[in-house]
């Protein structure tokens, strides 16, 4: 078993949706959760982190956290085809271990 | 302005050869990393150093040595590359662990 499990998609969806990314991790240590987004070709960005349960939004963006089932979302608003990519979430301990990611296409 | 620089972007090259990627940051990040990211797109952290010191080196062949003549710049050189070894080689950088900044990738194709 994977520590960090996403389910790979691809998701398509029309402009204007709302997304949810899945996430869930199976090792109790991890701290910090992250989402990294990456487009086509280029490298991994880092678009939002959290430390603990609950939620942050960053504008169209939310990361939620629930650590007592060991599952991260992210929720995307008024999805935009410029947020066509893959979404990486990433937990920590002294190293990032990644999800597979999931590939989000945003159709107009 | 970049932030993370690799070279190569693009090494195809032949099973057997010996090939090395560069890696620079201009953030002043104490730390840098070599990740591989295979064709499902999953992303696994390699070697991690930090100061020019080695701290993280995952179960990778010793075929795989990474080099940092100084903090902002960590090299990596393979050695008798394999088909296996196919895939794109991030580098990336961080003062933390969990804001790291990568390069713009070195896709490698061993034929």
């Amino acid at each position: 078993q994977k520590e960090v499990e996403q389910d790979p998609g691809p998701l398509s969806v029309p402009e204007g949706a709302i997304v949810s990314l899945n996430c869930t991790y199976s090792n109790s240590a991890f701290q910090y959760f992250m989402w990294y987004r990456q487009y086509s070709r280029k490298g991994p960005e880092l678009l939002m982190y959290t430390y603990s349960s609950g939620n942050k939004e960053d504008g169209r963006f939310t990361a939620q956290v629930d650590k007592s089932s060991k599952y991260i979302s992210l929720f995307i608003r008024d999805s935009q085809p410029s947020d066509s990519a893959t979404y990486l979430c990433a937990h920590n301990t002294d190293k990032l271990i990644f999800g597979t990611g999931t590939r989000l296409q945003v159709f107009p | 302005d970049t932030a993370v620089s690799q070279t190569p972007k693009y090494l195809v090259t032949q099973m057997g050869n010996d090939k090395s990627i560069k890696c620079e940051q201009n953030l002043g990040h104490d730390t840098m990393y070599w990740y591989k990211q295979d064709s499902k797109k999953f992303l696994k952290i390699m070697f991690s150093y930090n100061n020019k010191e080695l701290i993280i080196n995952e179960t990778v062949p010793n075929r795989f040595s990474p080099k940092s003549p100084d903090k902002a710049h960590l090299n990596l050189h393979i050695n008798s590359l394999e088909l296996g070894d196919s895939a794109v080689y991030f580098c990336a950088s961080s003062f933390s662990s969990y804001e790291q900044y990568f390069g713009p990738g070195t896709r490698l194709t061993v034929t």
